[in-house]
């Protein structure tokens, strides 16, 4: 089935500094992919959809120039969370679209700023 | 936009069956998938419904009512690693932006 890898799984950070996540789609090409932010006990909040080769889209309240996505390849979306703060740190998940369920989660991510 | 509304938790014991009800409004409805998530996980993909009636997948069952706005997720014969939250979400027929619920966490003792 369908598989998108996502890296790093945990990761901690000074505040100030920026942290980039990866979401690979293994075997099959992710036209689009969304991503989630989640804080404990929370549900899932998008914060934006980028398609390859163009500009993401934000969700309203999201900061583009804090949350600066690439989608670059049909097999790579990257965020990059810039001048880390603590009040960053959660739990980041992308979902490609596609695959057996319609959608693939990756792994998510754990951010912690310290 | 979406609005998804299912209970905060559910509580049963081993063997117990549970029900947790989604009731959602959207402008543009495409379908309601059910999905759990243990704690620190990511969330995996239990069941999907696109019409009206019952989707069985062994344990787990969904169920939708499109002129309701519900749907509900039934756990059957619970078991301890059924203690998990568990999200509905709803699929924008316009731009397949899956909207979550806030989450019923289920507990299940023994």
């Amino acid at each position: 089935g369908a598989v998108v890898s996502q890296h790093p799984s945990r990761v901690i950070c000074k505040s100030g500094t920026s942290v980039k996540i990866e979401c690979r789609s293994l075997d099959f090409q992710a036209t689009t992919m969304f991503w989630y932010r989640q804080f404990p006990k929370q549900s899932l909040m998008l914060m934006a959809t980028s398609n390859e080769g163009s500009k993401a889209t934000y969700e309203q309240g999201v900061e583009k120039d804090k949350f600066l996505i690439n989608h670059a390849s049909l097999t790579l979306s990257t965020l990059t969370v810039t001048s880390a703060h603590p009040e960053d740190s959660s739990f980041y998940i992308c979902s490609a679209k596609g695959g057996d369920y319609g959608y693939t989660f990756g792994s998510g991510t754990r951010l912690t700023v310290v | 936009g979406q609005s998804l509304e299912q209970p905060s938790e559910v509580t049963a014991v081993e063997g117990a069956i549970v029900q947790i009800n989604c009731t959602y409004q959207t402008s543009g409805f495409y379908g309601l998938s059910w999905y759990q998530q243990h704690d620190g996980g990511a969330p995996t993909f239990l069941s999907y419904n696109g019409l009206d009636g019952l989707e069985e997948t062994g344990r787990f069952s969904s169920f939708l009512s499109r002129s309701d706005s519900y749907g509900y997720l039934l756990l059957q014969e619970l078991q301890m690693k059924d203690s998990a939250s568990y999200f509905c979400a709803v699929r924008d027929r316009n731009d397949y932006k899956l909207s979550f619920g806030a989450g019923t966490t289920v507990t299940v003792r023994a």
